[in-house]
This record gives structure tokens, C-alpha cells and sequence, in this order.
């Protein structure tokens, strides 16, 4: 299968932490893309790779792995991380999927 | 700082071609993967297909017969042509660079541009 599966929707307490997991069969094989997105805006990638973040990406966003399940982990969550998360990877059949977006919120 | 501009019609009607353009700026335009992906009014993300500098081609099964990505190395900019539009394919479409090993990972992004298909 290429979909990946995203909970729709995910809730914070300000300063706690958080997992937003993205599951699929291809997670078992490809590493996971993070990408937050606020309204209006293009997506940033925030978590790429094993546990890598871009530049200017704070460390409180760190990323893992296991089985057919990536997750983003935001430790200590912020205002500001209110937004939607899509995870993305490739298929057996090297085509691009993408989750279908994690909207969290920041209580 | 690599920055990719987008432009291109933003109202099509139905079976008229979306065409769109991406510019390529502060950074190399060979060694990686140049992407189109699209997001309709408050969903996910879809990915629509790839090119790199040397013109190599992926495209997403599912608008494969209706998408054409192109490659002009000498102003560092790819297009995107797709035929046929329905009111589905109303989206924001952006533009975004691929990883050279990891295709899927987009760091940058163009702004978007929104497309609207309405008679």
C-alpha cells in the first residue's frame, strides 16, 4: 500500500509534549518527512531523514521511527507550533505519498 | 538561499491546460529533484510529479496521462502542464526542490500559486 495514515486531529497543553505519529507500509522501508504547515503558508520541512532538522528548525522537534510508524515529537510545545503537520515518504513504486495532515492544537 | 518563484494563470475553465512556472534562484539547479505538488481548499497534500536538470521524469500514476513536467536548464526553471481540468484540480499548487538522495524531502518551497477552475 503507498497511503500513509495521520490522526486528523491532535491537542496539546502549552509547554508539554506531544507525538504525531504517520503510519504506513512504506515507513517500514523509506525514512519519513515532517512538514508543518500555518494557514496561508507553504510547508516547512521540519524533520527529514533518521532525526534531522533543517536550519532554524528549534530542537524541540525531533523525529523516529519504528515498524510502519514515524512520529514527530514536539517537546515542550509552543504557541506558535499550532499548525498542521503532514508526514511524507515514497512507495515501492517510487512515487511521493503524502499523510493526509495532523491539525494540532496548542491549549 | 535557494528561492523558487512561481507564476502562472490562477482561473482556468473546464478542459482548458493549468500551466505554471517555477524560477530557480541562490542556489544549484542540477543535482536534484524539481517537484510540483497540490493542496485542495483546506485538504492534504498531493504530489504530482518530478523532474531533474537532465529532464528525467516521475509522475504521479493517477495524473499521469493529463501531466507534463518540463526542465529549462538555461534560466533554471521547470513547468507544469495539466490537461483536461476538472473543478477537482481546483488547488494551491506549489513548487518545491527535492533531496538528491531522498527525493521526498522538500526544503523549500515556492509561495503557491491558487488555481480555480469554474465555468
Amino acid at each position: 500500500s503507498s497511503e500513509l495514515t495521520q490522526d486528523p486531529a491532535v491537542s496539546v497543553a502549552l509547554g508539554q509534549t506531544v507525538r504525531i505519529t504517520c503510519q504506513g507500509d512504506s515507513l517500514r522501508t523509506y525514512f519519513g518527512s515532517w512538514y508543518q504547515q500555518k494557514p496561508g503558508q507553504a510547508p516547512v520541512l521540519v524533520i527529514y531523514g533518521k532525526n534531522n532538522r533543517p536550519s532554524g528548525i528549534p530542537d524541540r522537534f525531533s523525529g523516529s521511527s519504528s515498524g510502519n510508524t514515524a512520529s514527530l515529537t514536539i517537546t515542550g510545545a509552543q504557541a506558535e507550533d499550532e499548525a498542521d503537520y503532514f508526514c511524507n515518504s515514497r512507495d515501492s513504486s517510487d512515487n511521493r505519498v503524502f499523510g493526509g495532515g495532523t491539525k494540532l492544537t496548542v491549549l | 538561499q535557494v528561492q523558487l518563484q512561481q507564476w502562472g494563470a490562477g482561473l482556468l475553465k473546464p478542459a482548458e491546460t493549468l500551466s505554471l512556472t517555477c524560477a530557480v534562484s541562490g542556489g544549484s539547479f542540477s543535482g536534484y529533484y524539481w517537484s510540483w505538488i497540490r493542496q485542495p481548499p483546506g485538504k492534504g497534500l498531493e504530489w504530482i510529479g518530478e523532474i531533474n536538470h537532465s529532464g528525467s521524469t516521475n509522475y504521479n500514476p493517477s495524473l499521469k496521462s493529463r501531466v507534463t513536467i518540463s526542465v529549462d536548464t538555461s534560466n533554471n526553471q521547470f513547468s507544469l502542464r495539466l490537461s483536461s481540468v476538472t473543478a477537482a484540480d481546483t488547488a494551491v499548487y506549489y513548487c518545491a526542490r527535492g533531496a538528491a538522495r531522498y527525493k521526498w524531502n522538500y526544503g523549500n518551497w515556492g509561495q503557491g500559486t491558487l488555481v480555480t477552475v469554474s465555468s
